[in-house]
């Protein structure tokens, strides 16, 4: 079975706090993903990467940054983390090829005070 | 962006109860994907239909790919209270990359005993 981790499950930072969330898979996927949910907006996707040190921006990449160095692990950075930030953050990760499953982590709940 | 009109939002069944629930969009999909989310979990990736038509069952599960391509449902048999959570439908729309996934609001499955 895929398994996707994420570093933490609760975070709670501070306005201005640059936080740093972390996520690792098993599978020897190619993509990984980063997504926000929330509350009547679905998930919206922040960030991919289809391979070391690649990313791309998706819909909503705007007050954050990733990072892959190494294929099994992605990170999504907030430099300067505000209020509208709280959300709940899903990873994701894919293998290479024309299927479309994406495999989630358990997600980490970002509050910023 | 391409949407996808996932409904029922809610739904509130007695347990051993049919349920069925679908997602519909104005374009045409290539891929439709099935996600469960339990209250403070990432999504858990019940079903794939890759083809027009197809029918794929998953234990008291069954999805189908519309013959439109541009619709899906789930149905789940016999429910029972382990159902509970929050349905989702993906889909990758026709033209888009092998990594894209549009994803539906939801249905929020309620069992009672």
């Amino acid at each position: 079975d895929v398994k996707v981790t994420q570093s933490s499950r609760y975070l709670v930072k501070r306005t201005g706090e640059k936080v740093f969330l972390e996520c690792v898979q098993d599978m020897d996927h190619e993509n990984m993903f980063w997504y926000r949910q929330d509350p009547g907006l679905g998930l919206r996707l922040i960030y991919f990467s289809y391979d070391v040190k690649m990313k791309e921006k998706g819909d909503i990449p705007e007050g954050y940054s990733v990072s892959r160095e190494k294929k099994e692990r992605f990170s999504l950075i907030l430099e300067s983390a505000s209020t509208n930030q709280t959300s709940m953050y899903l990873c994701a990760s894919k293998d290479r090829g024309p299927y479309n499953e994406q495999f989630f982590g358990p997600g980490t709940r970002l509050t910023v005070l | 962006g391409q949407q996808l009109n996932q409904s029922p939002q809610s739904m509130f069944i007695q347990e051993g109860e049919d349920v069925s629930m679908n997602c519909t969009s104005s374009s045409i999909f290539n891929t439709w994907l099935w996600y469960k989310q339990e209250p403070g979990e990432g999504p858990v990736l019940l079903i794939a239909l890759y083809k027009a038509g197809e029918l794929t069952s998953n234990g008291r599960l069954t999805a189908q790919f519309g013959i439109t391509r541009k619709d899906s449902f789930l149905n789940i048999s016999a429910s029972i209270p382990s159902d509970v959570g929050i349905y989702f439908c993906a889909g990758q729309p026709s033209g888009a990359g092998s990594y894209q996934l549009t994803f539906g609001k939801g249905t929020k499955l309620s069992v009672i005993p």
